[in-house]
């Protein structure tokens, strides 16, 4: 079965940390990954898209890499800021699926 | 540019009635997509479309039915509403599909009574 997996669910920081948020997933073989920044009672903004061939991506203070074959994405977030604190999801498009497979997020809070 | 915008915002429905919850894009994507997200759990596919005519089942279709006459509409259709479709109901929509970036609605927070 096709599963996209976040750990740790929830993550508190203080503020001007770097931090690292992870994504792993069950079958290398996929199309993209994309992560999501969803505020409470908000809908999902795309953050970054990584297609299967590229190995990472940058937007800011944002880094994205993928490793498909030991089926690990991680989100980089520097000096974090409490406008940070958000839920981050991932989303895998495996191939041959021809749908997103979601994680369950990971709630992260930046304490001023 | 409105983006994905979904109506209403929020519902409370009785169990047995039946709602339509309205998705409408504006930015001329083929790909419409109706997920639902449960408290503290990621995004489930309800369904999808591929364009205008053409849908399909994602991976909890059950209870749920939808249509796409336009390329700008796509409801999301419930008959008869049971306790375990409270949900909070996001739709997006994407210029060619998977390997381009999803655009989200702002959601529609159901709760069945």
């Amino acid at each position: 079965k096709q599963e996209v997996t976040q750990i740790p669910a929830a993550l508190s920081v203080p503020e001007g940390e770097n931090l690292v948020l992870n994504c792993s997933f069950t079958d290398s073989a996929i199309y993209n990954l994309q992560w999501f920044r969803q505020d409470p009672g908000k809908g999902l903004t795309s953050l970054l898209l990584i297609q299967s061939s590229q190995r990472e991506q940058t937007s800011g203070r944002l880094n994205a890499s993928l490793d498909k074959s030991s089926g690990r994405s991680t989100l980089y977030i520097a000096a974090s800021q409490p406008g940070d604190s958000a839920t981050y999801l991932c989303a895998v498009n495996f191939a041959n699926a021809g749908k997103s497979t979601f994680g369950d997020g990971t709630t992260l809070t930046v304490k001023p | 540019n409105a983006g994905v915008t979904q109506t209403p915002k929020f519902r409370i429905l009785k169990i047995g009635q039946s709602m339509t919850l309205q998705c409408a894009q504006d930015m001329n994507h083929n790909y419409m997509y109706w997920y639902r997200q449960d408290p503290g759990m990621g995004l489930k596919l309800i369904y999808y479309s591929v364009g205008a005519g053409i849908t399909d089942k994602g991976e909890v279709p059950n209870g749920y039915n939808v249509s796409r006459s336009t390329t700008e509409d796509f409801p999301l259709r419930l008959e008869l509403a049971a306790p375990s479709q409270t949900s909070v109901y996001f739709c997006a929509s994407s210029s060619t599909g998977i390997n381009q970036p999803q655009h989200f609605g702002d959601g529609t927070r159901l709760s069945i009574l």
